[in-house]
């Protein structure tokens, strides 16, 4: 099983409002990882998690917080956001066995629009 | 910083016809893992093929094979037998750095596959 899921499908949401994007996988990754994804662009990576700690902060703006609660669930915190935000959140799982050399395996992404 | 570029925004293939994506990277690594991902309009990210830099075999998997040529730091993907089910964007990627890392990928190849 190599399934990472990802919920909402979709999120419209105000530059005012609070939500959260979740991830889940259940094949005992112990990496999970946040990519942001514009129209037309490739995938940027915002944030890494490795045995459930914060490993890479690309420099995110602070109105996105990730969570790892525990090594199979990632949160992606969002908070007045601006409509610039508005692209394809995809989350990444891997194991950790050989570092930078496993597969991510991608959830199915949250499309994001900003109004 | 790594960096991964493919140079053809574009590319149109006849159906059961073979078609190859280019790319090249740059990394100061001495072994590291290169990855290609196909991503339909769904715009799941989908594993096709990865090769590891200290095999000098060539991958493959089914019509999916790499040209891996190390000292050109050339990566390409050949598809042989071309199906409209290959129709997608395929995105060439490797780990930005040593550690639990995310991927850096190229600007994408569109593929469209012609009946």
């Amino acid at each position: 099983d190599t399934e990472v899921t990802q919920t909402p499908k979709h999120l419209v949401m105000g530059m005012t409002n609070k939500k959260s994007l979740k991830c889940e996988q259940h094949m005992g990754h112990r990496a999970m990882y946040w990519y942001k994804q514009k129209a037309k662009k490739p995938p940027e990576l915002m944030f890494v998690y490795s045995y459930e700690k914060l490993s890479i902060n690309e420099s995110v703006p602070s109105r996105f917080s990730p969570e790892c609660p525990n090594s199979s669930l990632l949160n992606l915190h969002l908070h007045a956001l601006q409509p610039e935000d508005s692209a394809l959140y995809l989350c990444a799982s891997s194991q950790v066995r050989v570092l930078g050399t496993d597969t991510q395996y991608f959830g199915p992404g949250t499309r994001l629009t900003v109004l | 910083a790594q960096t991964v570029t493919q140079s053809q925004p574009e590319m149109s293939v006849q159906e059961a016809e073979t078609v190859t994506l280019s790319c090249t990277y740059d990394t100061s690594e001495s072994d590291y893992y290169l990855f290609w991902y196909k991503q339909p309009p769904s715009r799941q990210m989908i594993l096709v093929i990865r090769q590891e830099a200290y095999k000098q075999q060539n991958a493959t998997e089914n019509r999916f094979s790499v040209n891996f040529q190390k000292a050109a730091k050339s990566f390409s993907l050949k598809i042989s037998d071309s199906q409209l089910g290959d129709a997608a964007m395929y995105f060439c990627a490797q780990y930005s750095g040593g550690g639990a890392d995310g991927l850096t990928f190229g600007k994408g190849t569109h593929l469209i596959i012609q009946p």
